[in-house]
């Protein structure tokens, strides 16, 4: 089976505070995505990464940034988190035009 | 650039009546197209998806789609609705000119009533 894993379920934070979500994959996939989930906008693709070290924005990258050191691990990283990027946050793996598989997501509060 | 459109942010259908939920896309070379369906507190579960062949895809849970090129659309339809099936569907479209980039659409919220 196909896993992807997300380092937490649910996180609060502060505003203007550094915050890492972490994704791990391990079917040696070369794209890894990730998404916000928000009521009646759907799923917006914020950065993906279609190998180590290489990552092109999304639909919505501002005040986002990732990192891909590793095949496995996609990080997101938010710089000064504001309380407009509370959010459900998704990642995702795939390998070509193939299946996507999805995280269990980390819903993220910022107070 | 690439886009989907879900036109129904619910919908409604009694228990063992046929269901339609609508996705319609826009892309420059040809289409990979997928149905995925989220369960409440749960993650993304992937149904079903068209690459090329056979214009009619069948996936899980009984459920199948129609690929139709003329009206650039792809919905999903299953012939008798399942109380089990109310959740949240989501249409993707990834175009096979770009590097691996895949869209979503807004959701559609199926509710089936006994």
């Amino acid at each position: 089976d196909v896993k992807v894993t997300q380092s937490s379920r649910y996180l609060v934070k502060r505003t203007g505070e550094k915050v890492f979500l972490e994704c791990v994959q391990d079917m040696d996939h070369e794209n890894m995505f990730w998404y916000r989930q928000d009521p009646g906008l759907g799923l917006r693709l914020i950065y993906f990464s279609y190998d180590v070290k290489m990552k092109e924005k999304g639909d919505i990258p501002e005040g986002y940034s990732v990192s891909r050191e590793k095949k496995e691990r996609f990080s997101l990283i938010l710089e000064s988190a504001s309380t407009n990027q509370t959010s459900m946050y998704l990642c995702a793996s795939n390998d070509g035009g193939r299946t996507v598989y999805f995280g269990p997501g980390t819903r993220l509060t910022v107070t | 650039a690439q886009s989907v459109a879900q036109p129904e942010d619910q919908v409604n259908v009694a228990e063992g009546n046929p269901l339609t939920v609508k996705c319609t896309y826009s892309v420059s070379g040809n289409p990979y197209l997928f149905w995925y369906v989220q369960y409440p507190n749960r993650g993304l579960q992937f149904l079903l998806k068209y690459i090329t062949g056979d214009n009619l895809v069948k996936g899980s849970y009984g459920f199948e789609a129609e690929f139709n090129k003329s009206q650039t659309s792809f919905h999903l339809k299953k012939p008798s609705a399942l109380v089990s099936d109310s959740a949240l569907y989501f249409c993707a479209v990834r175009d096979d000119s770009s590097a691996s980039k895949i869209i979503f659409g807004s959701g559609t919220r199926l509710s089936i009533r006994p």
